[in-house]
């Protein structure tokens, strides 16, 4: 079992571009959910995904938006990208309630 | 969301047992306690978690207290690979998943040769 992977691994953007991230879960899971993680802090809740709705929100603006895919793979867009948006960017599986497992996570660096 | 209080920072010899804190006075009777903890430059890994009684698993314990306002995570001989952000959180049954969970800072737990 491959885990739960996400791509890319790194990403540079520049400020109002927009940036697309992927997860796909750990086998057999079918709930996604995804975290922002800023240097020297604890991972931030964005949302959670389960039969490709988004279930519960965290407090982060409409410019962070995903989808689930039917085979429960996942993405985390980001609109308009702002320098305070550089962060590690988690997603975990889990079954509907369920623990947690989390991938390595994408780093992603806005100048 | 009920928060939890832990320390910043903390150190240990290797192959020393290890008492984690973590204080949640305002936890409510759905909420159990879990321990994640995250190593450099990977994502959190679950450790151990619990609602009333101790619990053991090969990586770790949990001792609750019994008024389950604090709980400890001790680690019985500490690696150097155990060196990583420990965070205690709280997840409420009735909401399912961790929906609006904010993990907090944590404790650093740095493992002295």
């Amino acid at each position: 079992d491959a885990g739960v992977t996400q791509s890319p691994t790194h990403l540079i953007k520049t400020r109002g571009q927009q940036v697309t991230l992927r997860c796909s879960p750990k086998s057999g899971h079918d709930t996604v959910s995804w975290y922002q993680q800023a240097l020297g802090q604890g991972p931030q809740f964005i949302f959670q995904y389960y039969e490709e709705e988004e279930r519960q929100r965290g407090n982060f603006p409409d410019r962070f938006s995903g989808h689930q895919f039917p085979n429960y793979s996942s993405e985390l867009n980001v609109n308009a990208l702002l320098l305070g948006d550089s962060a590690l960017y988690l997603c975990a599986s889990s079954l509907e309630r369920g623990e947690q497992f989390f991938g390595p996570g994408t780093r992603l660096t806005v100048l | 969301d009920a928060k939890t209080t832990q320390p910043n920072s903390m150190e240990s010899n290797e192959e020393e047992p290890v008492h984690l804190p973590c204080n949640h006075s305002t936890i409510s009777g759905t909420d159990y306690i879990h321990w994640y903890r995250q190593l450099p430059s990977q994502g959190p890994e679950y450790v151990i978690h619990g609602l009333t009684s101790n619990v053991n698993n090969r990586m770790a314990s949990l001792a609750i207290a019994e008024d389950r306002k604090s709980s400890t995570l001790i680690l019985h001989r500490a690696t150097l690979r155990d060196a990583a952000v420990y965070y205690c959180i709280l997840r409420d049954v009735r909401s399912g998943g961790y929906q609006k969970v904010t993990f907090g800072t944590g404790t650093k737990l740095q493992v002295i040769p």
